[in-house]
């Protein structure tokens, strides 16, 4: 069984200040991995992949991504209230020969003014 | 309107009666997929097609359940003899398969069900 972890949160962070979301995952296999974000009532939305150890960079967002300790992170830099959502952490599954992503529980970002 | 759409958007039934749900992807979609999210938990993969195949099928997934996509087109998921544990919101999302991109999902509003 695949598992992905998440810190469930809320993680309250004051509007501005970096927010830090950490994910781990079970499977070695996984190259590829994804940040959804889901707003309440709504569905999840891509933000994010990476798929090299390291840092990838897309605005205000930053993957980090390290393989080796099976360690995904994601960092939102000046939060901003409409930032406040639950962070879905994504490894793509290549187990049987198809992909699927495999999701972790999320962690919910309050960004307060 | 080209995103993914779902109906109904909310099922209200009784305990041991069936219900389907359809799924309409983005048109020049090939893979589709059907997750289940309860409260406070991520999306749970149910089972997913590549055109009209259905490729993978969750092994948590009962024999109640079945999904078909006869023509590679729109998508149903059923659920017969509902249980109050089935309630939960059900996603559809689609995707075009082209190497790594296939983890770039784009889902529907879903359809919440709800066994009294």
């Amino acid at each position: 069984q695949k598992e992905v972890e998440q810190n469930s949160g809320p993680l309250s962070v004051p509007e501005g200040a970096i927010a830090s979301l950490n994910c781990t995952y079970s499977d070695r296999v996984s190259q590829s991995f994804f940040w959804y974000r889901q707003y309440s009532g709504k569905s999840p939305e891509l933000i994010m992949s990476i798929y090299s150890n390291g840092d990838k960079e897309d605005g205000r967002f930053t993957a980090q991504l390290n393989k080796a300790s099976q360690y995904v992170s994601l960092l939102i830099r000046d939060s901003q209230p409409s930032d406040s959502a639950t962070y879905l952490c994504a490894p793509l599954d290549l187990s049987g020969g198809y992909n699927k992503l495999i999701f972790g529980a999320g962690t919910r970002l309050a960004v307060h003014p | 309107d080209t995103g993914v759409s779902q109906d109904p958007r909310h099922k209200i039934t009784k305990r041991g009666q069936n219900v389907t749900f359809r799924c309409d992807p983005i048109s020049e979609h090939n893979r589709l997929y059907w997750y289940r999210q309860t409260l406070g938990q991520g999306p749970e993969f149910l089972t997913y097609f590549q055109n009209e195949a259905q490729l993978e099928k969750s092994r948590l997934l009962s024999d109640r359940f079945s999904a078909e996509r006869p023509k590679g087109s729109f998508s149903t998921l059923e659920i017969q003899r509902t249980e109050q544990g089935d309630s939960a919101m059900y996603l559809c999302a689609s995707s075009f398969r082209q190497g790594v991109t296939t983890g770039e999902l784009f889902f529907g509003e879903g359809s919440r069900l709800t066994v009294l």
